[in-house]
């Protein structure tokens, strides 16, 4: 079982929609969750953080996790076709410093 | 404030060659970590370094090595490069200690290594 598993996509939503991207965890005793953007050929841009059960919203964006479930998503409202792109998520595994592991990401199409 | 930067942004290198990359962390951060992305494997965790100490360590051979130094600047050497070490290597920042509730990291542009 990967640590971090996320569905490779593509996820394709028209413009306007709302895109739901989900990643799931093994490690339990996981503390930080990061979702991540990534454009073709670009670094990695964070998205969210979170770190307790329960939703946050910054814009847009709504990062949900549920640790009980070792569950973590990522709404995104009103889509835009700039919204195109791979989406990582991270979840750090160190109790003592930083160290991400990365789902595979999931791709992401915004359609017209 | 000034992001993550990296140097070189590309590298053509041979088989068998070392290899020094550079990274300058935002100001006033002190963590480093470092990380190898391919589209094999996707982004996978190098090594972290925190006062100029190696905090936390992934599953790379020893051929790959890193230092921080005291203004927290880091380098990452990668000695008798293979063919499979073609990859972005990519520098993330952190200003706070992590672990637990650790701060979020911001990633700079990257290095495209190439070994012909």
């Amino acid at each position: 079982q990967k640590e971090v598993e996320q569905n490779s996509g593509p996820l394709s939503v028209p413009e306007g929609a709302i895109a739901s991207l989900n990643c799931t965890y093994s490690d339990r005793g996981s503390q930080s969750f990061f979702w991540y953007r990534q454009y073709s050929g670009k670094s990695p841009e964070l998205i969210m953080s979170i770190y307790s059960n329960g939703d946050k919203e910054d814009g847009r964006f709504t990062a949900q996790l549920n640790k009980a479930s070792q569950y973590v998503s990522l709404l995104i409202r009103d889509s835009q076709p700039s919204d195109s792109a791979t989406y990582l998520c991270a979840v750090n595994l160190s109790q003592r410093g930083n160290k991400l592991t990365f789902g595979t990401g999931t791709q992401l199409k915004v359609e017209l | 404030k000034a992001g993550v930067t990296q140097t070189p942004r590309y590298l053509i290198k041979t088989r068998g060659q070392q290899v020094t990359l550079s990274c300058s962390p935002i100001s006033g951060h002190r963590s480093v970590s470092w990380y190898q992305q391919t589209p094999g494997q996707g982004l996978q965790f190098l090594f972290e370094y925190f006062s100029e100490t190696q905090r936390n360590k992934g599953n790379f051979p020893g051929r790959f090595s890193g230092r921080q130094f005291s203004n927290s600047r880091s380098e990452m050497n990668v000695s008798t490069l293979e063919l499979g070490d073609s990859a972005l290597y990519l520098c993330a920042s952190s200003p706070l200690a992590g672990g637990g509730r650790t701060d979020t990291q911001y990633f700079g542009p990257g290095t495209r290594l190439t070994v012909l």
